[in-house]
């Protein structure tokens, strides 16, 4: 299976500024076709998880642009530019090139 | 608009069969590239793929658990359903619904249902 690891487990960050969340992949998330099959999540208290951003880059419908993702074939980031109050909750990266999907243990949000 | 919302038993001793229930709206399971997957979530952990399934009927398990895992679906009447047998404790969790659009990978999500596996 391929393993995702999220750093850090946990970030506070003043509102405002930005922040970022690194996922690393076990192995090359990248398919043939030229996309890298890995996605983020924001899991908000309470909530379902929402998508955020497909296929690395690609923001999801009605995600605001201060979300934006970006990496490597193993290597990826979540950047959150001027975090506001909303922003706070769970963040799960998941790779979806192979069988069996696996998510990242997830990184939490906090404000300061 | 799109909504899913699951639906389940709530609480069920081991070695029963889960049966699950993701009722939609919004989208047709009809539709070219259009999909149902199913996730699910112990209280205070990450998150586990469990199965997906296509709008051509295909079907795609998680092997950790495939021997136990069905999915099906009823086009006609926009549900997903998820059975999972031979349950035991491991198996409490949030089970949740989402929709998958090309490569839109569950970008809706239902609200989740708590399952309780206990004795």
């Amino acid at each position: 299976d391929i393993v995702m690891t999220q750093a850090p487990l946990s970030v506070s960050v003043t509102p405002g500024e930005s922040a970022s969340i690194s996922c690393r992949s076990s192995k090359s998330l990248l398919h043939s076709n030229g996309i890298t099959y890995v996605y983020w999540y924001l899991q908000k208290p309470g909530k379902s998880p929402q998508l955020l951003i497909y296929r690395m880059s690609n923001l999801a419908s009605g995600v605001p642009d201060r979300f934006s993702g970006s990496g490597s074939e193993t290597d990826f980031t979540l950047k959150i530019s001027r975090v506001e109050a909303e922003d706070v909750g769970i963040y799960y990266c998941g790779q979806l090139l192979e069988n069996p999907y696996t998510f990242g243990a997830g990184t939490k949000l906090e404000l300061k | 608009q799109v909504t899913l919302k699951e639906s389940g038993p709530g609480i069920l001793q081991p070695s029963q069969t889960l049966s699950l229930t993701c009722t939609f709206s919004g989208f047709s399971l009809s539709t070219y590239g259009m999909g149902v997957g199913w996730i699910r979530q112990p209280s205070g952990k990450g998150l586990e793929w469990l199965a997906n399934i296509w709008w051509d009927d295909d079907k795609y398990y998680n092997p950790s658990l495939k021997n136990r895992l069905t999915i099906s679906k009823d086009t006609s009447n926009n549900q997903a359903f998820l059975k999972i047998t031979n349950v035991d404790t491991a198996d409490t969790a949030t089970y949740y619904c989402a929709r998958i659009e090309g490569l839109q990978w569950f970008s809706y999500w239902g609200q989740g249902t708590l399952v309780t596996v206990s004795s």
